[in-house]
């Protein structure tokens, strides 16, 4: 079963704008990771943030994760066409395995 | 360094056969986990292995197997196919490398299985 929602399910934007997504999840969790996948191909990782985290940055990637709402968002500043992707968060969760729950992705596209 | 890779790319089989999937993570990992993803749905988890011992297995049937061997690349045999198991077979390593924390999962390309 799917731990995670992303919401929207799909936005399109114009080159240069901010896209932003969100992830909704279910249960006490360890971390949560965003990935990008082009066309069912494999996913790339793009940013963990730990549950005592409350935000993270890397280049143009902006993470927040609010555990009180159990939800986390994505934010992409200054697109690019070549961020036109499928995006997912994944949650590892507090005294489980290794696994990764998957929510069911937002596909972006990024118009030139 | 060379990330995880996976074979073969692509797959056709029909219903009943068997199919076996390979991976190699990357190097100094030693924890791979198998994944699957149906067309327009997030992956799903199958196994995790470390160490060559089984650490966690997802809500598939037994038709579903897997092991790790001593240089721990992987292997996920699917018996009995069913069209349901057409997906695209994702392999993860996990490992405390140069480039990320323990708890980062690195995917490789996949393997697209079709099943006729």
């Amino acid at each position: 079963s799917q731990q995670g929602e992303e919401d929207p399910q799909a936005l399109s934007i114009q080159e240069g704008e901010n896209a932003t997504m969100n992830c909704s999840y279910k249960t006490s969790i360890n971390n949560l990771q965003w990935y990008r996948q082009n066309s069912g191909r494999g996913l790339v990782h793009l940013i963990l943030i730990r549950s005592n985290e409350r935000e993270k940055h890397s280049g143009r990637l902006r993470v927040t994760l609010d555990t009180s709402k159990k939800s986390s968002s994505l934010l992409i500043t200054a697109s690019r066409a070549a961020d036109t992707a499928s995006y997912f968060c994944a949650t590892g969760l507090s005294g489980s395995a290794r696994q990764l729950t998957f929510g069911s992705g937002t596909q972006l596209t990024v118009l030139p | 360094d060379a990330g995880v890779t996976q074979s073969p790319t692509h797959l056709i089989k029909t219903r009943g056969q068997q199919v076996t999937l390979r991976c190699s993570p990357i190097s100094g990992h030693k924890s791979v986990s198998w994944y699957q993803q149906v067309l327009g749905q997030g992956p799903q988890f199958i196994f995790q292995y470390y160490e060559k011992e089984e650490r966690g297995r997802g809500n598939f049937p037994d038709r579903f197997s897997a092991r790790q061997f001593p240089n721990y690349s992987s292997e996920l045999n699917v018996n009995a196919l069913l069209l349901g198991d057409s997906a695209l077979y994702l392999c993860a390593s996990k490992g405390q490398g140069a480039s990320g924390s323990s708890d980062t999962q690195y995917f490789g390309p996949g393997t697209r299985l079709t099943v006729l």
